[in-house]
């Protein structure tokens, strides 16, 4: 089993640069979610979805657009990078019936 | 979902047990706690979760006051790969509005020393 997929694993952005950083699962998980983290600090969440064509804001979208066209992947966008979005992004998929988050190994993005 | 209080960081010896607080005094009925860690920069991971009473995996055990206003992780026999952020968080029961949305605080980071 793959788990959760995300890619890149590392990025580096000049402001005002777009990018679609990759989710994928295949565990058949209805809920996905985006999470920011940045140094010294836990995980902040940006968007969720609870099934395809269903996204709902987090903590923090501001910068960010999310889509869910099938239960396997859900791309988070950034149309126009900010210094401020600099940071570990991990993307976590779970059953909407328990609270497992499986989480991906994490796209370190940096913004110039 | 209720809020939980952490200690920053908590030290332990390896082959010791090391039990990690947390405080969740504002915790409703339905609310669940889960417990989560995250191993230097990689993807978070589930360890155990639990309601009211006390729970055990083959990583750990959760124990849950009468209250439930507290709880404990309590890892039996720490090791050098335990040192980690540690996450108390409590989370509404599936099925609500919220879809059971999970809060990451600050954690606890655990050292474990030889």
């Amino acid at each position: 089993n793959a788990g959760v997929t995300q890619t890149p694993k590392f990025q580096v952005l000049k402001t005002g640069q777009s990018m679609t950083l990759q989710c994928a699962q295949d565990m058949n998980h209805e809920y996905m979610s985006w999470y920011r983290q940045d140094p010294g600090m836990g995980l902040r969440l940006i968007h969720y979805s609870v099934g395809a064509g269903i996204t709902d804001q987090g903590e923090v979208p501001n910068g960010y657009n999310v889509s869910r066209s099938t239960t396997e992947d859900f791309p988070l966008r950034l149309l126009s990078a900010a210094p401020s979005q600099t940071s570990v992004y991990f993307c976590a998929s779970r059953t909407l019936n328990t609270g497992e988050l499986f989480f991906g190994e994490g796209s370190r993005l940096t913004v110039l | 979902d209720a809020k939980t209080t952490q200690p920053p960081s908590m030290d332990c010896a390896e082959g010791r047990a090391a039990n990690l607080p947390c405080n969740h005094s504002t915790i409703s009925g339905n609310e669940y706690v889960y417990w989560y860690r995250q191993i230097h920069s990689q993807g978070p991971q589930y360890i155990i979760h639990g309601l009211k009473n006390n729970e055990t995996n083959e990583m750990a055990s959760l124990i849950i006051t009468e209250d439930r206003k507290s709880s404990t992780l309590i890892l039996p026999h720490a090791t050098l790969r335990d040192t980690a952020v540690y996450y108390c968080i409590v989370r509404a029961s599936p099925g609500g509005t919220s879809y059971g949305k999970l809060t990451f605080g600050q954690g606890t980071i655990l050292t474990v020393h030889p």
